[in-house]
């Protein structure tokens, strides 16, 4: 069975505080995805990662970076976390589409609340 | 633009009926589209996904559809069951599989 698991499950912080999101999967998977989903806008792509050490923007980068160091971890980075980034955000990882699998498998979430 | 849209955002029906569920897209040229369940408080969970050269999926009681040209998917759930009721999601291919665009959701409640 896949797993993917994110660091917290609920997480408070302050506005200007540096947040750190973590995410693992156990399942040997190439890409992997950060989103986040707010009511009304739906699950918006903010980074994903083909390969250790590679990133690309997704839809809505500004004011998060990422990090993958090692392939089975993909971590999200609020530089200076702000209120208007409150918000569900959801790790999900895929294998490589050359394979012809394309299914997400995703995370339980971590609510974050800045303060 | 480039949009996604999914029927209305609250779809209500009896159980044991037919819940026909849309997404509907415009300025996307996915070659897949894939359907997610999402139940409150948890990530999507995947359920299908169709080609573009392919008109029809099933799975036990789901059933997919995939028209090109009229840039639409159907997700139909037969015989519905009161467990069935969650949040679905479509998403669109936007790099041949690596990775995907999701539609606004739709919440299905199937009464008893």
């Amino acid at each position: 069975d896949v797993k993917v698991t994110q660091s917290s499950r609920y997480l408070v912080k302050r506005t200007g505080e540096k947040v750190f999101l973590e995410c693992v999967q156990d399942m040997d998977h190439e890409n992997m995805f950060w989103y986040r989903q707010d009511p009304g806008l739906g699950l918006r792509l903010i980074y994903f990662s083909y390969d250790v050490k590679m990133k690309e923007k997704g839809d809505i980068p500004e004011g998060y970076s990422v990090s993958r160091e090692k392939k089975e971890r993909f971590s999200l980075i609020l530089e200076s976390a702000s209120t208007n980034q409150t918000s569900m955000y959801l790790c999900a990882s895929s294998l490589d589409a050359v394979q012809g699998l394309y299914e997400q498998y995703f995370g339980p979430g971590t609510r974050l609340t800045v303060t | 633009s480039q949009k996604i849209e999914q029927n209305s955002e609250a779809l209500n029906i009896q159980e044991g009926k037919t819940a026909t569920l849309t997404c509907n897209y415009t300025n996307y040229s996915p070659a897949y589209l894939q359907w997610y369940r999402q139940d409150p408080g948890r990530g999507p969970v995947f359920l299908l996904l169709i080609r573009e050269n392919e008109k029809e999926k099933r799975k036990e009681r789901l059933k997919v559809t995939f028209d090109t040209t009229l840039k639409q998917s159907l997700f139909h759930i037969t015989a519905s069951q009161p467990a069935d009721s969650a949040t679905y999601l479509c998403a669109l291919d936007r790099e041949y599989g690596q990775n995907f665009v999701f539609g606004p959701g739709t919440r299905l409640s199937v009464l008893p």
